[in-house]
């Protein structure tokens, strides 16, 4: 089976400019996380979804940024305008209903490596 | 204070040896509690769950004290292939949910 996809693997780009990452979450599960991990900061939980519904937004940092889930099977993270201190790997992760996060059992994506020069 | 702190490490040990790394929580209604691991430029996968009488799976064992916040992984006989990011999960209830919120990790390198 498929796991977590997420597109582009590696971003460059200059600062003020936009940036899309995005996700494929697995079939079938309804929990969609967006997660930033620098090495200051570790990871940190930027937003997840259930169902497609924003459940908990309060790690979005600023109006920069903005994520949506028009669908069950598809996520975008964006950040507009980037600046240098976006520079992180942005996971996206989900989880199936029948897990939930009581078993604390996320499946990542391989993680979009962002560079904003 | 953050809501899970652990040590970064990196703790270098030879092989065989046996390693344990800790974790504590601030937030006191923290429900359930993971290890995960995440190699090198690689995602975190879950090690394991961490049950309050703790729990062992192969060589690794598990432990939480509730009443001093505390979460432990030991590592016996440890491997070349245990080298890695270890991750301490805690889930927490929020207005908005459950939250599960990762520690910056604690870094093992095991070698010969």
């Amino acid at each position: 089976d498929a796991g977590v996809i997420q597109s582009p693997r590696h971003e460059v780009t200059e600062m003020g400019q936009e940036v899309t990452l995005r996700c494929k979450p697995i079939s079938g599960h309804d929990y969609l996380f967006w997660y930033r991990q620098t090495m200051m900061r570790g990871l940190e939980l930027l937003i997840y979804f259930n169902n497609n519904v924003p459940i908990d937004d309060s790690g979005m940092p600023e109006d920069r940024f903005s994520a949506k889930m028009p669908n069950a099977s598809f996520s975008t993270l964006k950040i507009q305008p980037s600046e240098p201190r976006d520079s992180a790997v942005y996971f996206c992760a989900s989880t199936a209903p029948d897990r939930g996060l009581g078993t604390g059992e996320l499946f990542f994506g391989e993680g979009s490596r962002l560079t904003v020069l | 204070r953050k809501e899970v702190e652990q040590d970064p490490g990196p703790f270098n040990v030879p092989e065989g040896a046996t390693v344990a790394f800790n974790c504590t929580y601030s937030n006191s209604a923290s429900q359930s509690f993971f290890w995960y691991r995440q190699d090198c430029r690689k995602e975190p996968k879950l090690l394991m769950s961490v049950y309050s009488s703790g729990n062992e799976d192969g060589r690794f064992t598990a432990q939480l004290n509730r009443a001093s916040q505390y979460i432990s992984l030991l590592i016996r006989d440890s491997k070349l292939s245990d080298s890695a990011t270890y991750l301490c999960v805690v889930n927490i209830r929020t207005g908005g949910g459950n939250k599960l919120t990762f520690g910056t990790g604690t870094q093992l390198k095991v070698e010969l």
